[in-house]
């Protein structure tokens, strides 16, 4: 069973175009977040959400914006997509608390052409 | 600030050596949580190891450990008996209780040669 799934693991798309990326976990954990990870490899926290409440919304352009419907799943929505957007986007989850690890999806390669 | 730093961009060793990547951290929160990933080529990120900062005795996970200096703010990852597979990108993270907040240094790119 997968811990941490998002779908799609592959997106091509246009500039100015709308997508969605999807992430639900079977873990139990209350905590999700989206990370950027850039061509260089630099992973980059973009929102956390616990308990469907948004407690970290890093320096993210208003375009993406996060949802989060119940406690395993967050979603992760993309206006008017830029050439600048393409990244690998990684969901995770973890409990609350310094002592936990986050488990990571297996990441969302964007490409925008 | 709540901030991670891996110098070393690429590192190389023989396969059945141990080689340590660097990281070190800086916080002024007194509880946080470090951690290693690792990411194959395939992409996925997998968990390594973890260190609590009240945790007195390093954290040791089959071949990995963790070298943590608290003073020094550093939190190094040493493989030992390095085998091909351990090729890949390893990411050193660190966790505030007060944000809560787990953010990720730069990564090291390790090669394992025969």
């Amino acid at each position: 069973d997968t811990a941490v799934s998002q779908t799609p693991k592959y997106l091509v798309t246009q500039m100015g175009n709308d997508k969605s990326i999807k992430c639900e976990q079977n873990l139990g954990h209350d905590t999700m977040y989206w990370y950027k990870q850039d061509s260089k490899k630099f992973l980059k926290i973009m929102f956390s959400y616990n308990n469907k409440e948004l407690i970290i919304n890093e320096t993210v352009p208003n375009r993406f914006s996060p949802k989060s419907p119940d406690k395993a799943h967050l979603n992760l929505h993309i206006n008017s997509l830029e050439l600048g957007d393409s990244a690998v986007y990684f969901c995770a989850s973890s409990h609350r608390g310094v002592n936990t690890e986050a488990f990571f999806g297996q990441g969302t390669r964007l490409t925008v052409v | 600030a709540q901030k991670i730093t891996q110098t070393q961009p690429g590192m190389f060793v023989q396969e059945k050596e141990a080689v340590t990547l660097d990281c070190t951290y800086d916080t002024s929160d007194q509880s946080y949580g470090l951690f290693w990933y690792k990411q194959p080529s395939s992409g996925e990120m997998i968990f390594l190891i973890y260190q609590g900062s009240y945790d007195e005795q390093n954290a040791t996970e089959g071949r990995y450990s963790l070298n943590f200096q608290k003073a020094r703010k550093s939190a190094n990852l040493v493989i030992s008996a390095s085998q091909l597979g351990d090729s890949a990108m390893y990411f050193c993270a660190m966790r505030e209780s007060f944000t809560d907040k787990l953010i990720f240094g730069t990564g090291t790119r390790l090669q394992v040669f025969p």
